[in-house]
């Protein structure tokens, strides 16, 4: 079983380029999220979304865009890569109602270094 | 913004020993979930255990268990038997809702021989 699925697991950027991380899941999970880890921070929710077509900011949502079109896939775009960026990201899905967000099922992350 | 507080940074514990990770939260939700999740070194994140906030007993998955307080608002997680591979980073995560998990800054827990 794929689970969710993120690439690349690794990446190098210079400030100013842009990249998108990759997300997919094989759950049929309406929910899908994307965070990022700092050392001592825990895990920041970036930008989420609760169906196709439907995204919202979470909490660390600037300098990120986020499309959903299918309910497989959830990438994560930066724009303009800043060192601030550097860091490991997680996609992760779950069940989802208006009222409860199940278990997250987490991608392996991606560890992201901006020079 | 829901605010989940773990106070141990980093704990010490002997193997075989029972250790209590703490985690408080802040909320005003009548319905939500509480969830613990461990990081090893390598770096994935495994889920251990869920506590629904309208379940009246304190949720179990073998040596892992929830010491579920609502009116303390307090999650601890509690395991026994301590073993070396249980050393890595547990993180307390609250849910419900439209906006997912929201998770602590989690407990760094080192088992000694």
């Amino acid at each position: 079983n794929a689970g969710v699925t993120q690439t690349p697991k690794f990446q190098v950027l210079k400030t100013g380029q842009s990249m998108t991380l990759q997300c997919a899941q094989d759950m049929n999970h309406e929910y899908m999220s994307w965070y990022r880890q700092d050392p001592g921070m825990g895990l920041r929710l970036i930008h989420y979304s609760v169906g196709a077509g439907i995204t919202d900011q979470g909490e660390v949502p600037n300098g990120y865009n986020v499309s959903r079109s299918t309910t497989e896939d959830f990438p994560l775009r930066l724009l303009s890569a800043a060192p601030s960026q550097t860091s490991v990201y997680f996609c992760a899905s779950s069940f989802w109602t208006s009222s409860y967000t199940g278990e997250l099922f987490f991608g392996e992350g991606s560890r992201l270094t901006v020079l | 913004a829901q605010k989940i507080t773990q106070t141990q940074p980093g704990m010490f514990v002997q193997e075989k020993e029972a250790v209590t990770l703490d985690c408080t939260y802040d909320t005003s939700d009548q319905s939500y979930g509480l969830f613990w999740y461990k990081q090893p070194s390598s770096g994935e994140m495994i889920f251990l255990i869920y506590q629904g906030s309208y379940d009246e007993q304190n949720a179990t998955e073998g040596r892992y268990s929830l010491n579920f307080q609502k009116a303390r608002k307090s999650a601890n997680l509690v395991i026994s038997a301590s073993q070396l591979g249980d050393s890595a980073m547990y993180f307390c995560a609250k849910g419900g809702g439209a906006d997912g998990l929201t998770f602590g800054k989690g407990t760094h827990l080192i088992i000694q021989p």
